[in-house]
């Protein structure tokens, strides 16, 4: 099952237009974390933010979450034509031991970064 | 430090056809993952593993088997492959199962016909 969907499915932007993403789940969570991913590709981790955090930076992202809403964004400043990949949320849900680890991810938004 | 390798890159089988899946890790991590990624599914986990010796069932286990005799490297097998195992699998690891991120493999394209 997916427990985190992103949304917009796809973005197409500019050379130095900001991109932002959202990511919505379904029940609580440790942390979540968003991966990027290059055309033919695995994943590389971006970013991780626990679940009692509410902003964190890296570079030219930034991500916020939201546990009322259960639900996060990824913000990229000045994109580049570099950051044309697609952008996956992951959620570590919040249970017993057995969920520990079993990250899950949604479908992903597709970007585009047009020079 | 080579991360995370798979093998194959790619792969053709025939229904009913058996093959297995290689993924190292050279990072002394002790989770390790496989992950299946189809189009407007995103990923999928098949399997897992907390440490050498142990494996347990993901989401979408029917048809596969896993296997972690060493600590590095995290087998998974298809014994009578189907064309819904058409797919990208994604291996991945962990240093914990808390709060640590995933390290991918590049990924195997697997085709069935």
């Amino acid at each position: 099952s997916q427990q985190g969907e992103e949304d917009p499915q796809a973005l197409s932007i500019q050379e130095g237009e900001n991109a932002t993403m959202n990511c919505s789940y379904k029940t609580s969570i440790n942390n979540l974390q968003w991966y990027r991913q290059n055309s033919g590709r695995g994943l590389v981790h971006l970013i991780l933010i626990r679940s009692n955090e509410r902003e964190k930076h890296s570079g030219r992202l930034r991500v916020t979450l939201d546990t009322s809403k259960k639900s996060s964004s990824l913000l990229i400043t000045a994109s580049r034509a570099a950051d044309t990949a697609s952008y996956f949320c992951a959620t570590d849900p919040l249970g017993t031991t057995d969920s520990w680890g079993k990250f899950q991810f949604g479908a992903g938004t597709q970007v585009v970064v047009t020079p | 430090n080579a991360g995370v390798t798979q093998t194959p890159k790619f792969r053709v089988l025939k229904t009913g056809q058996s093959m297995t899946l290689l993924c190292a890790q050279d990072m002394n991590h002790e989770y390790m993952y496989w992950y299946r990624q189809d189009p407007g599914m995103g990923l999928r986990l098949i399997h897992y593993s907390v440490g050498e010796g142990t494996t347990a069932k993901g989401e979408v286990p029917d048809g596969y088997n896993v296997s972690r005799l060493k600590k590095q490297n995290f087998l998974l097998g298809l014994e009578s492959a189907a064309p819904s195992q058409t797919s990208v699998y994604f291996c991945a690891s962990s240093y914990s199962s808390k709060n640590y991120g995933y390290t991918f493999g590049s990924g195997t394209r697997l085709t069935v016909v």
